[in-house]
């Protein structure tokens, strides 16, 4: 079975402060990992689709980057506007499944 | 181009009643999944479907919940005699074909009184 894990549940950081949020996964034949960005009431937000090993994309403060078994997003120099739930999701299957992991809740003060 | 659009945003139920979630996906885009979000936990992934069919409804529970993307107007998902664990937030999520980036709605947030 699929299994997607991010670490930590929740991350509090001071304005400015830099991080990194993991994702690690155990799946079978992965098509694609996916972050998106959650707000309070509202529907998950595309952010990142990653397709191998080595692919980095970026947007902003905001660096997602691969390996074979996790993914890590990196956050330069936030703002209080980042703080959202950040999910990470694996595509697998012929019929485009998406697996999420449980989330990190960010908190950015200023 | 307008966004998955979902309704109603918040539906109260009292135990036993039906409640009907309805999705409509992004112009174009003829693929539709449905996640659940308990509260504490990530989101689910319930069914798939595309126009008049279901391709995949491996995580939709066998009793109560239905679904359906008929050829014109939005897709549905039914839960019939809702219980008190039915309350979480339900998303609808529309896939471009050649694409494989799902796009989410704004969820409906259903309550079992």
């Amino acid at each position: 079975e699929d299994q997607v894990t991010q670490s930590p549940e929740a991350l509090r950081l001071q304005e400015g402060e830099s991080s990194s949020l993991n994702c690690s996964y155990t799946v079978s034949g992965l098509r694609g990992l996916f972050w998106y960005r959650q707000d309070p009431g509202k529907g998950p937000e595309f952010l990142f689709t990653l397709y191998s090993a080595g692919e980095e994309k970026e947007k902003e403060r905001l660096k997602a980057t691969l390996t074979k078994k996790e993914s890590f997003l990196h956050i330069t120099a936030p703002k209080p506007e980042d703080s959202a739930t950040y999910l990470c999701a694996v595509l697998t299957g012929a019929n485009s499944k998406l697996t999420f992991g449980k989330g990190i809740t960010l908190s950015v003060r200023p | 181009n307008a966004g998955v659009m979902q309704n109603p945003r918040h539906l109260v139920r009292r135990r036993g009643q039906e409640a009907r979630l309805r999705c409509s996906p992004m112009k174009g885009h003829s693929h539709v999944y449905w996640y659940r979000q308990l509260p504490e936990e990530g989101l689910k992934f319930m069914v798939y479907l595309q126009k008049e069919n279901i391709i995949d409804e491996s995580g939709m529970p066998k009793e109560r919940f239905s679904a359906e993307f008929p050829k014109e107007g939005p897709s549905i998902l039914r839960i019939q005699q809702v219980v008190r664990g039915d309350s979480a937030a339900y998303f609808c999520a529309s896939l471009l074909n050649r694409d494989e980036t799902q796009y989410f709605g704004p969820g409906t947030r259903l309550l079992v009184l």
